[in-house]
């Protein structure tokens, strides 16, 4: 059973535009969620998180929205930049544990 | 500053051999340790965590195990490679305690042939 889900395995998006990332979840428990980013053969590395008591946390180009009732968090990225290609992973954990569950990822290309 | 490291970076073995990849961190005491496995086309699924020397919980039932023998030092073994562990390795860490990121190493192409 997929507990974070990443629907869309891929996404095109033109530079200096608005890149969205879906990430939904179905476990209520999961009260920390984050995002991470991977390029081939290497270890993801960490973006941004945002625990549940907030519904937005941003960092520079990169905003995460989290929408508690429809368990779903999205990450936004603007503008989009050619260096932002890569594979996008949402997780997440519950009640301050150390495991994280990690979604399927989506891999972004951003068109120059 | 606190570093991951993991080798070998690549690795190619047959059906049927012994396997052990190692990762050791410097920087922290006493961190959460994490093995991961990334198939092809697929996410990432945590395999191992640790959270002390000795303490292993395993997730997933698999032909694989690891072993914390030292604070900082955690491996993953097999006896018999099946064709199925072909993978990408990661392992991590992070701090003890509340909600902490994960830092991840630089991991290992397994391919078993």
């Amino acid at each position: 059973d997929q507990q974070v889900k990443q629907n869309s395995p891929s996404l095109s998006v033109q530079e200096g535009r608005i890149s969205i990332l879906n990430c939904d979840y179905t476990n209520s428990m999961f009260d920390y969620f984050l995002w991470y980013k991977k390029y081939p053969a290497e270890g993801p590395t960490f973006l941004i998180s945002i625990s549940s008591i907030k519904d937005k946390n941003e960092d520079g180009r990169f905003t995460v929205f989290l929408n508690k009732s429809a368990k779903h968090l999205s990450l936004h990225i603007v503008p989009s930049q050619p260096g932002d290609s890569a594979v996008y992973f949402c997780a997440a954990s519950a009640g301050g544990t150390y495991k994280y569950i990690f979604g399927t990822g989506t891999r972004l290309k951003v068109l120059a | 500053s606190q570093t991951i490291h993991q080798w070998p970076a690549t690795l190619v073995q047959p059906v049927g051999s012994p396997l052990s990849l190692e990762c050791t961190v410097e920087g922290t005491s006493n961190p959460n340790l994490y093995w991961y496995r990334q198939a092809a086309g697929r996410g990432l699924q945590l395999l191992f965590y640790s959270v002390g020397i000795g303490q292993i919980s395993s997730e997933v039932p698999q032909n694989l195990s690891a072993s914390r023998p030292q604070d900082r030092q955690f491996i993953l073994s097999s006896k018999k490679l099946l064709l199925s562990d072909s993978g990408f390795y990661l392992c991590a860490w992070s701090e003890t305690s509340g909600n902490n990121e994960q830092f991840f190493g630089p991991g290992t192409r397994l391919t078993v042939l």
